[in-house]
C-alpha cells in the first residue's frame, strides 16, 4: 500500500462545480503539501499544511491529523483550475524527503 | 518572487552523451531537489542537498550524480546517458527546518535519450 494515496485519479467537472480532491496518508507527517501541475510541466505549490485550515482565493485545504486525510476543495470552478494536482507529505522520520501521491487530473469543462 | 530557473526546457541526447541538467534559485535556501517524473509512476526522488557540497541519495540514484559548489545552484548529471533516462527532470528548492518548507519548482527539463 502506497504510503499516500490520491482519489479520485480523475475527475471532470462542469464550470461552476464545487470540487473535492482528497488524500489519505498512513504515516505520521510533520507537513503535507497541496501542488498544482498544469500542462507543460511547471509545479505550484498551492498549500502548506501541518493542522486545520487554509483558504487562497477559491481554494481551501483541510487536514485532519488524527484521521491521516486532507482535501483540496475548489469553489465556483473554471476551465482554467483544470490542471494534476499533487499532494505531498514530510513523514516525521523522513527529514526532508517528501512523498508523493500519483496526483489527480481534473478538467473542467465550459 | 521566487524563482527556480531550469538551464533548457527540451533537451534530445544520444545513448552515451554526458547530460548536465542546471538549476539555479534566488532565495538562498538550503534544500534543494532534483526528480523525475514518468507518466503512472509521480515524482521520483533522484538526489537532494541540504547545503552546499552535501548530497544525499534519494529513491531512484543509480546512473545520475550531482554537484553543489554553491548555495543556489545545483546540477544533475548523467553520466551516460540512456533511453531509460527519457524523462521530464524537475528541480525544486525550499528553506529548511523541522521539515521541508514551502516547495518552489522549476518548469521542468523535459529529456529525450536516442
Amino acid at each position: 500500500k502506497n504510503e499516500v494515496e490520491q482519489s479520485p485519479q480523475n475527475l471532470t467537472a462542469q464550470e461552476g462545480e464545487f470540487i473535492t480532491i482528497n488524500c489519505s496518508y498512513s504515516v505520521g507527517i510533520s507537513a503535507l503539501h497541496w501542488l498544482q501541475q498544469h500542462p507543460g510541466g511547471g509545479i505550484v505549490s498551492l498549500f502548506m499544511l501541518s493542522s486545520g485550515k487554509k483558504k487562497h482565493g477559491r481554494l481551501i485545504a483541510t487536514i485532519n491529523i488524527q484521521e491521516k486525510h486532507s482535501s483540496l476543495h475548489i469553489t465556483a470552478s473554471h476551465p482554467r483550475d483544470s490542471a494534476v494536482y499533487i499532494c505531498a507529505l514530510t513523514p516525521k522520520a523522513s527529514g526532508s524527503r517528501l512523498t508523493f501521491g500519483e496526483g489527480t487530473q481534473l478538467t473542467v469543462n465550459p | 518572487d521566487v524563482k527556480v530557473t531550469q538551464s533548457s526546457r527540451y533537451l534530445v541526447k544520444r545513448t552515451g552523451e554526458k547530460v548536465f541538467l542546471e538549476c539555479v534559485q534566488d532565495m538562498d535556501h538550503e534544500n534543494m531537489f532534483w526528480y523525475r517524473q514518468d507518466p503512472g509512476l509521480g515524482l521520483r526522488l533522484i538526489y537532494f542537498s541540504y547545503d552546499v557540497k552535501m548530497k544525499e541519495k534519494g529513491d531512484i540514484p543509480e546512473g545520475y550524480s550531482v554537484s553543489r559548489e554553491k548555495k543556489e545552484r545545483f546540477s544533475l548529471i548523467l553520466e551516460s546517458a540512456s533511453t531509460n533516462q527519457t524523462s521530464m527532470y524537475l528541480c525544486a528548492s525550499a528553506t529548511s527546518g523541522a521539515y521541508t518548507g514551502e516547495l518552489f519548482f522549476g518548469e521542468g527539463s523535459r529529456l529525450t535519450v536516442l
